[in-house]
């Protein structure tokens, strides 16, 4: 069993929709959960990070955290062609992250 | 925010032969990177972690004299791809870790694109 799981997708949608993306992971140590944005060919980039349980917004992106299920997810609202990318989860452990295989999405004006 | 470069973006090399990526922190310094490795739709995979002045620590399963990573200053690190073969064709991406509270923030570099012959 992966340390952490994520549905690759690919997640098509309409512009304006909100996106909801998810991962569960193994390892009840984690506790800094990550997502970051990848747009073909490039690094990643940092959107949010949240520490322990809760949400957190930032803008139209929400992130979540249940640490009693294991299970963190992001939302994006009114979602943008722009927004099309790849998405990718990410988890502190001992100062390595832990990322998730990622999920495509394109959102279709 | 914090900035990352990496050189070359994109290298083909012949079979054999070895490659330098060079990783740069633009406009902080960072005592620790780190190298990651990515398959095509794939996810990060973490190579190994790189400490200014010291031996870098190699994830498992991952060649020390293949994969030559020098941590030279604390805005520099190199990876080596030594006597590369097709198989080591990939996406390499650098990361550079800037503390930020107990949470230990990295950032990315663009990646190098390496395709061997």
């Amino acid at each position: 069993q992966k340390e952490v799981e994520q549905d690759p997708g690919p997640l098509s949608v309409p512009e304006g929709a909100i996106v909801s993306l998810n991962c569960t992971y193994s390892n009840s140590a984690f506790q800094y959960f990550m997502w970051y944005r990848q747009y073909s060919r490039k690094g990643p980039e940092l959107l949010m990070y949240t520490y322990s349980s809760g949400n957190k917004e930032d803008g139209r992106f929400t992130a979540q955290v249940d640490k009693s299920s294991k299970y963190i997810s992001l939302f994006i609202r009114d979602s943008q062609p722009s927004d099309s990318a790849t998405y990718l989860c990410a988890m502190d452990s001992s100062y390595k992250l832990i990322f998730g295989s990622g999920t495509r999405l394109l959102v279709r004006p | 925010g914090a900035v990352v470069s990496q050189h070359p973006s994109w290298v083909i090399c012949k079979s054999g032969t070895s490659v330098k990526i060079e990783c740069r922190s633009l406009d902080f310094q960072a005592t620790t990177m780190f190298w990651y490795r990515q398959f095509p739709k794939q996810s990060l995979m973490l190579m190994a972690t790189s400490n200014e002045g010291s031996k870098a620590t190699y994830e498992q399963g991952v060649e020390k004299d293949k994969f030559l990573i020098n941590h030279a200053s604390l805005t520099l690190s190199t990876l080596t791809v030594t006597s590369a073969h097709p198989e080591d064709s990939s996406f390499y991406i650098c990361s550079a870790c800037l503390a930020v509270s107990s949470y230990n923030e990295q950032f990315f570099g663009p990646g190098t694109r390496l395709t061997v012959l």
